[in-house]
């Protein structure tokens, strides 16, 4: 069955620190991936995807993610951080070529970003 | 507003009584997701629609739990006799189809607390 993990749940940085959570995903075929940003009161936003080719995939808001295929993971990067990246993130895997196309999500990490 | 609308935001039933959440999807979208987010847990596929067809049903609670698309008009979620656990965030997201390049929108999602 497909899964996603995600390590941290809740992450305090201060502005300026460089950020990478972690995601890793079990699933047993080819997969799409997401990262999606949910801030307070606000529904969710893809903040980056990636489907095929270069595995490091770039995002909105200087966001960034490196799929590893032999890790089995996709973890989300940013260098700098600013007190408006204060958001949940959620990692999501989509099976390839399945009729359902349901996203699998995983249980999310807080992020609090000090001014 | 274009994106995935969701009504109402929040709604507050008694125990036993029916919940009907809307979900009217992105403008050109055709294929509808429900998910439910529990407290301290990330989002839980539930069903995926399209036009007047359940494709995929599998996170659908069995019994009381109901999801139509109707030709015309919105994504309706039914909860039938609710119970205090079914408090939880429900998000609505939308799709222009199923291939790999399709990713989801979502809606600010309706908040549902059972008293």
């Amino acid at each position: 069955a497909q899964s996603v993990s995600q390590h941290n749940h809740h992450v305090i940085l201060s502005e300026a620190a460089s950020l990478e959570l972690g995601c890793n995903y079990s699933y047993g075929g080819t997969v799409n991936l997401f990262w999606y940003v949910q801030y307070p009161g606000q529904h969710l936003q893809l903040l980056l995807k990636y489907f095929s080719g270069d595995p490091l995939v770039k995002g909105i808001k200087g966001f960034e993610a490196e799929f590893i295929k032999s890790k089995f993971s996709f973890n989300l990067r940013k260098p700098s951080v600013q007190w408006s990246d204060t958001a949940e993130y959620f990692c999501a895997v989509r099976g390839y070529g399945g009729a359902t196309n349901k996203l699998i999500f995983g249980t999310g990490t807080l992020l609090a970003v000090q001014p | 507003n274009a994106g995935v609308m969701q009504n109402p935001r929040h709604l507050v039933r008694r125990r036993g009584q029916e919940a009907r959440l809307r979900c009217s999807p992105m403008k050109g979208h055709s294929h509808v997701y429900w998910y439910r987010q529990l407290p301290e847990e990330g989002l839980k596929f539930m069903v995926y629609l399209q036009k007047e067809n359940i494709i995929d049903e599998s996170g659908m609670p069995k019994e009381r739990f109901s999801a139509e698309f109707p030709k015309e008009g919105p994504s309706i979620l039914r909860i039938q006799q609710v119970v205090r656990g079914d408090s939880a965030a429900y998000f609505c997201a939308s799709s222009a189809g199923t291939g790999d390049r399709q990713p989801q929108h979502f809606g600010d999602g309706t908040r549902l607390s059972i008293l």
